[in-house]
């Protein structure tokens, strides 16, 4: 079965400072997808990337970047000055696919992020 | 404005009752889901629904039941059967189950305290 690893519970940092968010992953599968999403305060998950298997190139998005790193089963997540905005759950996510053949999505525990200002 | 709405925001039940939390989405998503989360867990798949009529299990189903009448609702609910029903649960849609190319949008939430 996927599995999805978080193994920071919690991380507080000072803003302004560099934060990184690991995940690690095991698949079965030659072909998956793996997704970060936040969660703030309010509750609502939002989107923050999809990324496919077959494509290592880290991306990187404004203050946010990833490192996908298929050898060590690894999609780790950056966000460099950090800003006490960016305070939240944010959870790593395997795409899996169903007996039906439908696809659903494998969580991880999450990491609680506090940013200080 | 098109989203996910999810009320109420908190509930409360005594145990032994029924309850039913309301999902209504206007993106003309043809999926939805039924996720629940408990503190410093990640999210686990209650139901999932891909089109109109249609649902299934999913990791953790039993105790909940849900419908799909309508495209654009998917209410869920949490039978006394639920063994520890306190939670925050989340409601999601996408518009298919292909979620590889197609991301899930999700609710706000509804926190359930049975009492």
């Amino acid at each position: 079965a996927q599995k999805v690893t978080q193994a920071q519970t919690e991380i507080s940092v000072v803003e302004k400072e560099d934060v990184t968010l690991d995940c690690v992953y095991e698949t079965r599968d030659t072909t998956y997808y793996l997704f970060w999403y936040k969660q703030p305060p309010s509750g609502e998950l939002v989107f923050l990337i999809r990324r496919n298997s077959f494509d290592e190139q880290n991306e990187i998005s404004g203050r946010y970047s990833w490192n996908f790193q298929k050898s060590t089963s690894s999609f780790n997540f950056t966000i460099t000055a950090s800003q006490v905005v960016d305070s939240a759950v944010y959870f790593c996510a395997l795409s899996e696919l169903t007996q039906g053949g439908s696809e659903k999505l494998v969580f991880g525990k999450g990491t609680k992020l506090t940013v200080n200002p | 404005d098109g989203g996910i709405t999810q009320s109420p925001k908190y509930l409360f039940r005594k145990e032994g009752q029924n309850v039913t939390l309301s999902c209504e989405q206007n993106l003309n998503h043809d999926a939805m889901y039924w996720y629940r989360q408990d503190p410093g867990q990640g999210l686990r798949l209650i139901y999932y629904s891909q089109i109109v009529n249609d649902f299934q299990k999913g990791d953790i189903a039993e105790g909940y039941s849900v419908s799909r009448e309508k495209k654009e609702s998917f209410p869920l609910t949490v039978t006394s059967a639920q063994k520890n029903p306190t939670a925050f649960y989340l409601c999601a849609s996408s518009i298919s189950v292909e979620l590889r190319v197609n991301e899930q949008f999700f609710g706000p939430g509804t926190r359930l305290t049975v009492l």
